[in-house]
This record gives structure tokens, C-alpha cells and sequence, in this order.
């Protein structure tokens, strides 16, 4: 069975801060990780990452992928109050619909 | 920018009744989903349908659901005899193609609750 865990459970930092969240993947015939920012409800997809060492950047967001530990990290850095959200972390294996399997989520709260 | 729509965001049905829950995939996408989440828990896979049938299913989509894809552009979930464990958020997700390199689109969750 596939497994994604996500650490820390819950974070909460200053705005300015910067935070790293952990991915880690077993999965079975890994294809790609994805990460998504969870507000109130729909996740939205951020960054979807395929190879290992190459970092996705957006902003203040980055993240990197490593196949070989089998982990992905997402950084934030000079974090605002509206970075405050559940950051999911979710992989690809190769089944026949490529649906997606979540981690549970990093609770992230950015006070001012 | 093209988006997932749900219908209805919130449902409240009585115990043993029958919902149904409605999305609109992204027009081009051939992909559909619905995956559920229940409250302080992670996102689950439920179903996944292509070229009007499933392609795949969970352990938790048993005889009590359905999808169905009745026209060009609505995907539906039907939870039939709804149980209390039923109530969480439902959120459709539509990707353009099959593709592991393709992201997945979600919409805006229909909450449900069951009394």
C-alpha cells in the first residue's frame, strides 16, 4: 500500500520566518510528488515535482525532490499571514488512473 | 482560468437518504476523480472514471456509490442510503490527461453532513 507522511503535523511561526515542510513516500513504481496549499477548501496545486535535485521555485516557495531517500521539501520564506494554510503533499505511482495519495497535511499558521 | 465547480458547497441529508453531488470538470480534461475527506482527516482516493467507465476505485467505494457521467459535461457521485460516517467533504478533481505528469484540478468540495 502506498504511504506519504508529512512532518511536522502543525507549524506555527512569526511572519518573516521561514519554514520547511517533509515529505516523505513509499510508494510502489513512483512517478511524481505533488504539493498543494489547502485553505478553507479546495487544495490548489502549487509545484509538481518529477525529478530528483531540481528545485521548483515560485516566489517565496520552493521545493526539491530527492528519488533516492524517497523525501520532497517545501520551503517558505519570508512568510506572510496568508501563507497560514494545510500544505498536502500527495504522490503519482503508476496505476492505471493516476490518482493521487495524500499525506495528512502540514497545519501551518503565520502569526504577525 | 478554467476551474472544477461543485454543486451543492453544502448538504445536509437525513440518515438512509440518497444524495447526489455534482461537478463540472475542466472542459478539455478527459480524467475525473472524486476523492472525500473527512474532518481532521487526509484526502482519500474514492474513484476515478475515463472514457465513461471506471478506471479505478478504492476499498471505500463500495455498492453504495456511484458516478455516472450523463452529458458532455457533468460528473456526478451518488451515495445511496447515506450512513453518519458518510459526512465529509467531497471534492472532485479533474486532470487533462492520464499522464503522471499532469497535475490534478480540484474544485471547491461539496460538504456533507449526515443526520
Amino acid at each position: 500500500e502506498d504511504k506519504v507522511v508529512q512532518s511536522p503535523l502543525s507549524l506555527v511561526v512569526h511572519e518573516g520566518d521561514t519554514v520547511t515542510l517533509n515529505c516523505s513516500y513509499e510508494v510502489t513504481n513512483f512517478r511524481s510528488l505533488l504539493w498543494y496549499k489547502q485553505e478553507k477548501k479546495a487544495p490548489t496545486f502549487l509545484f509538481m515535482l518529477t525529478s530528483s535535485g531540481i528545485e521548483k521555485k515560485s516566489g517565496r516557495l520552493s521545493s526539491i525532490l530527492d528519488k533516492k531517500e524517497l523525501f520532497s521539501i517545501l520551503n517558505i520564506t519570508a512568510t506572510q499571514t496568508g501563507d497560514s494554510a494545510v500544505y498536502l503533499c500527495a504522490v503519482i505511482s503508476s496505476g492505471s488512473a493516476r490518482q493521487l495519495t495524500f499525506g495528512s497535511g502540514t497545519q501551518l499558521t503565520v502569526l504577525p | 482560468e478554467p476551474e472544477v465547480t461543485q454543486t451543492p458547497s453544502h448538504q445536509v441529508t437525513q440518515m438512509g437518504q440518497e444524495v447526489i453531488l455534482r461537478c463540472v470538470p475542466i472542459s478539455n480534461h478527459l480524467y475525473f476523480y472524486w476523492y472525500r475527506q473527512i474532518l481532521g482527516q487526509k484526502v482519500e482516493f474514492l474513484v476515478s472514471f475515463y472514457n465513461n467507465e471506471i478506471s479505478e476505485k478504492s476499498e471505500i467505494f463500495d455498492d453504495q456509490f456511484s458516478v455516472e457521467r450523463p452529458d458532455g459535461s457533468n460528473f456526478t457521485l451518488k451515495i445511496r442510503s447515506t450512513k453518519l460516517e458518510d459526512s465529509a467533504m467531497y471534492f472532485c478533481a479533474s486532470r487533462l490527461t492520464g499522464g503522471w505528469n499532469t497535475e490534478a484540478f480540484f474544485g471547491q468540495g461539496t460538504r456533507l453532513t449526515v443526520v
